[in-house]
């Protein structure tokens, strides 16, 4: 059983290129999240789709946009890449959204 | 939205030793969850509290509701260097809608 899953592990960008973080959840959850870790600090929300066909900003969405695009996958997608999109990327999911979050193992992310 | 403040934000401490760390609201929470993050991987739930008072025991870790149900607190008796790495509590939104968390508890545990 995988659980949650994320792709790529590590990924270097340039400023401004663009790329798609892929998340894929195999426990049939209705909800999944993206969040970002900076160093030292907590997690922060960056988008959430509470079931299949609805997504809604989290608490940092800007520069990023997501899609869900089935009951099992959660992409996000940096667009313009910023130094400061800096981080380690984790998604999670929940079969609802109070219930236990099950994350993966995450994203680390660095724009030069 | 409901915050979570957690403190201390940062401890260091010696094996062997007890430490309480506290997680702590405003508002009322009708459950709260404990997760640890150990170095390079993702949270992963320890416990949930759902009853005011509640306590729960998971070898060495006590963790406590509060009556209120605003705050917990999460002790560790003879702390070893495997219990290392970034305690969260996470409470439900009243609006159903997701989770909150706190901004966690970084411990570290010298041998």
């Amino acid at each position: 059983n995988a659980g949650v899953t994320q792709t790529p592990k590590f990924q270097v960008l340039k400023t401004g290129q663009s790329m798609t973080l892929q998340c894929a959840q195999d426990m049939n959850h209705n909800s999944m999240y993206w969040y970002r870790q900076d160093p030292g600090m907590g997690l922060r929300l960056i988008y959430y789709s509470a079931s299949e066909g609805t997504t809604d900003k989290g608490e940092v969405p800007n520069g990023y946009n997501v899609s869900r695009l089935n009951k099992r996958e959660f992409s996000l997608r940096l667009e313009s890449a910023a130094p400061s999109q800096t981080s380690v990327y984790f998604c999670a999911s929940s079969g609802h959204p109070q219930e236990t979050q099950y994350f993966g193992p995450g994203t680390r992310l660095l724009v030069l | 939205t409901q915050l979570l403040e957690q403190s201390p934000q940062f401890l260091s401490i010696q094996e062997g030793e007890n430490l309480t760390v506290y997680c702590n609201s405003s508002s009322v929470f009708s459950s709260l969850q404990w997760y640890r993050q150990e170095p390079g991987e993702g949270p992963v739930l320890l416990v949930t509290v759902v009853t005011g008072g509640e306590v729960k025991k998971l070898k060495r870790l006590t963790f406590q509701f509060g009556d209120a149900r605003k705050d917990s607190s999460l002790h560790i008796t003879a702390a070893q260097p495997g219990d290392t790495g970034l305690y969260l509590c996470a409470g439900p939104q009243t609006s159903g809608s997701r989770l909150t968390f706190g901004e966690g508890t970084q411990l570290t545990v010298n041998p």
